[in-house]
């Protein structure tokens, strides 16, 4: 079956601290991942999407590493701010759903920014 | 510039009654979608669309029905509301390709009574 796990589940952190989020999928074929964030209240937000030929990809602050063969992604923030307080969400592709777009979603990991 | 909205953004409605919820985007893309979220799982696909009268079943379909008339809309209908469909609703759309973006509505939040 195919499935996206994530890891924390919940993270406090102080502003201007470094965190890294973990991500693990057994969806195969594999396509591609994405990682989303999500702030309280609004739709998820693309952050990053990665093919099985990459390996890390950077947007800002947030950087993300795919390991296709143990199956595995972090996402790591560097020097969080307030606004990084959101749930990320980890997303995987399968091949053969290339062309539609079907997603198979993680549960998320809540991050939680203090002052 | 172009944008997907979800209406309404809150409903409140009783166990029986039907209830659309709509959702508009001016991407023109071809695929449209509809998630719910819940606590304690992620988002979960309910239907999709890869074109005009074109719609799919997803992993929760029971109890919900889309149509797909233009390429802006696809309107979710439950046939007869119920508590177990107490939930947040998102609208995505999508390029055609998997790997674009998908971009998501601000949600709906829904209450059966």
């Amino acid at each position: 079956k195919n499935q996206v796990e994530q890891s924390p589940q919940s993270l406090i952190i102080l502003e201007g601290k470094n965190c890294t989020l973990q991500c693990n999928y057994t969806v195969s074929p594999f396509s591609n991942l994405r990682w989303y964030k999500q702030d309280t209240g609004r739709g998820p937000v693309s952050l990053t999407i990665m093919t099985f030929s990459e390996n890390t990809k950077s947007n800002g602050r947030y950087t993300a590493t795919l390991d296709a063969d143990t199956k595995q992604s972090s996402l790591h923030i560097t020097a969080s701010q307030l606004s990084d307080s959101a749930s990320y969400i980890c997303v995987v592709s399968a091949h053969g759903s290339s062309n539609t777009g079907k997603l198979i979603f993680g549960q998320g990991t809540t991050l939680q920014v203090k002052p | 510039d172009a944008e997907i909205t979800q209406s309404p953004r809150h409903k409140i409605t009783e166990t029986g009654r039907q209830v659309t919820l709509a959702c508009h985007q001016t991407w023109n893309h071809n695929n449209m979608f509809w998630y719910r979220q819940d606590l304690g799982h992620g988002l979960r696909l309910i239907h999709y669309s890869y074109g005009v009268h074109d719609t799919n079943k997803g992993e929760v379909s029971d109890g919900y029905s889309v149509s797909r008339s233009n390429t802006e809309d696809l309107p979710l209908t439950l046939e007869s509301a119920a508590s177990s469909q107490t939930s947040v609703y998102f609208c995505a759309s999508s390029g055609p390709s998997g790997y674009n973006e998908q971009f998501f509505g601000p949600g709906t939040r829904l209450t059966v009574l």
